[in-house]
């Protein structure tokens, strides 16, 4: 089983500041997906940022950065250089990397409200 | 379409009603998911297909609630005699193959009364 926590329910952050979002993890597999999402108010689930269980760099997506820490078992989100546009809820997710192993769902954690102040 | 469609947007139900949520992935996607999210929470999976094989459906809550994609692309959500714990976001995702980056839908957003 899959397990994904995130303990901030919410943040605020100031504009053009940089903010950390939490992400702990607890998995048996060896081979695993950790994946951040953001959900706005539309609804919609955007893909951020995707880092493998093997990857021995951090993942960076333009103003997106995944602080990545196996032995921790997290997977933090670093927003640089915040915008307005940041506001909205954020998902950390994870999945097996297991070929044969189903459906490759994910498994969500329960997200963290970053409100951006001006 | 360019990305993955859902309709409707949103549902009001009354108690006991059936109710079919309609999902149109993205073109060539062979995977599809449905995810319910409840309000204040993470989405939690329900049910996975591939092509028009229903590959897992263990997330599904009860028997209430059924899943098709007959022709492996468009999927429908169909929840029989709604209950007020129903009452949730549906997200439907897909993705190019089994593995690779999902894309979601806006969702469905179905309200109980």
């Amino acid at each position: 089983a899959q397990k994904i926590t995130q303990t901030q329910p919410g943040m605020f952050v100031q504009e053009k500041e940089a903010v950390t979002l939490d992400c702990t993890y607890d998995t048996s597999d060896q081979s695993y997906g950790l994946f951040w999402y953001k959900q706005p108010s539309s609804g919609e689930m955007i893909f951020l940022i995707y880092q493998g269980s093997y990857d021995e760099q951090n993942a960076t997506e333009g103003r997106y950065s995944l602080n990545f820490q196996k032995a921790r078992k997290s997977a933090n989100l670093v927003i640089s250089a915040s915008q307005l546009g940041d506001s909205a809820m954020y998902f950390c997710a994870m999945r097996t990397l297991y070929s044969g192993a189903g459906s490759y769902q994910l498994t969500f954690g329960k997200g963290t409200k970053l409100s951006v102040i001006p | 379409g360019a990305g993955v469609s859902q309709s409707p947007r949103y549902k009001v139900a009354k108690r006991g009603q059936d109710v079919a949520l309609r999902c149109d992935p993205i073109s060539g996607h062979v995977s599809l998911f449905w995810y319910q999210q409840a309000l204040g929470q993470g989405p939690e999976f329900l049910t996975y297909f591939q092509n028009e094989a229903q590959l897992d459906k263990s997330g599904l809550p009860s028997d209430r609630f059924f899943a098709e994609r007959p022709e492996g692309s468009v999927s429908t959500l169909k929840i029989q005699r709604t209950q007020q714990e129903d009452s949730a976001v549906y997200l439907c995702a897909s993705s190019f193959k089994p593995g690779t980056e999902a894309f979601f839908g806006q969702g469905t957003r179905l309200t109980v009364v």
